[in-house]
């Protein structure tokens, strides 16, 4: 699977768009972006995915660059519950069944009140 | 759908025992995971069961570890013997992959403590 690049951290002031950059220039034309968010001491939770097009579902919106080699994770009225460590991850699938997720170190999102 | 079970959520052991870690996936979910985090590994996939199979185990650390999925409802993870370097939080998701695309749901995890 492609490596993907996240800053470490970022703040965000409560009820303002939080964007979260991530990095997969050598993502291959079959792979997938997740995005996963975990919790202090919880599992992590799924937020969103996407290929090519740009998402959006009740939690996030996905916004992929056309040569696939960026994304940006907004959440568009940021409270503190969304502070977590968000998980970029670029994972092929085959439709013939699951991969693994492979993990880096994340984005730690701290929301300020 | 009460979500990825696993149990049991905190277990303390002595260095040398048996540790036998449980889940019980998502009902309809054919695929299932185990992943260990630690502070300095973050988060590691040790294994990977498709239709209670195994296909991928290069994660699991050495022979003491051993995972086993005898039925679509029901996977363990088992230490022996278990040592320090073992402790961690250990998750277990699973995925129905047909409709949900390699979308995973993970359970609460288990913490370990080896003493």
């Amino acid at each position: 699977d492609a490596k993907t690049t996240q800053p470490t951290s970022m703040d965000c002031a409560e009820g303002r768009a939080a964007n979260l950059p991530c990095n997969h220039s050598t993502i291959s034309g079959n792979e997938y972006v997740y995005w996963y968010r975990q919790i202090h001491s919880q599992g992590p939770q799924y937020i969103i995915h996407g290929l090519k097009n740009n998402e959006t579902n009740e939690m996030a919106s996905l916004i992929i660059t056309e040569d696939r080699k960026s994304s940006t994770l907004i959440l568009p009225h940021a409270t503190l519950r969304d502070t977590a460590v968000y998980y970029c991850i670029v994972s092929h699938y085959s439709g013939g069944g699951a991969d693994g997720l492979t993990f880096g170190k994340g984005t730690h999102l701290i929301i300020q009140p | 759908d009460a979500g990825v079970i696993q149990s049991p959520r905190h277990e303390v052991t002595e260095m040398g025992q048996e540790v036998t870690l449980r889940c019980k996936p998502i009902s309809g979910h054919n695929s299932l995971f185990w992943y260990r985090q630690t502070m300095m590994r973050g988060l590691e996939l040790l294994i990977y069961f498709n239709n209670n199979v195994p296909i991928d185990d290069s994660g699991m650390p050495e022979d003491r570890f051993s995972a086993k999925m005898p039925n679509a409802s029901f996977s363990t993870l088992k230490i022996q013997p278990s040592e320090p370097r073992d402790s961690a939080v250990y998750f277990c998701a699973s995925s129905g992959t047909l409709v949900t695309k390699n979308i995973q749901y993970f359970g609460a995890g288990t913490r370990l403590s080896v003493l």
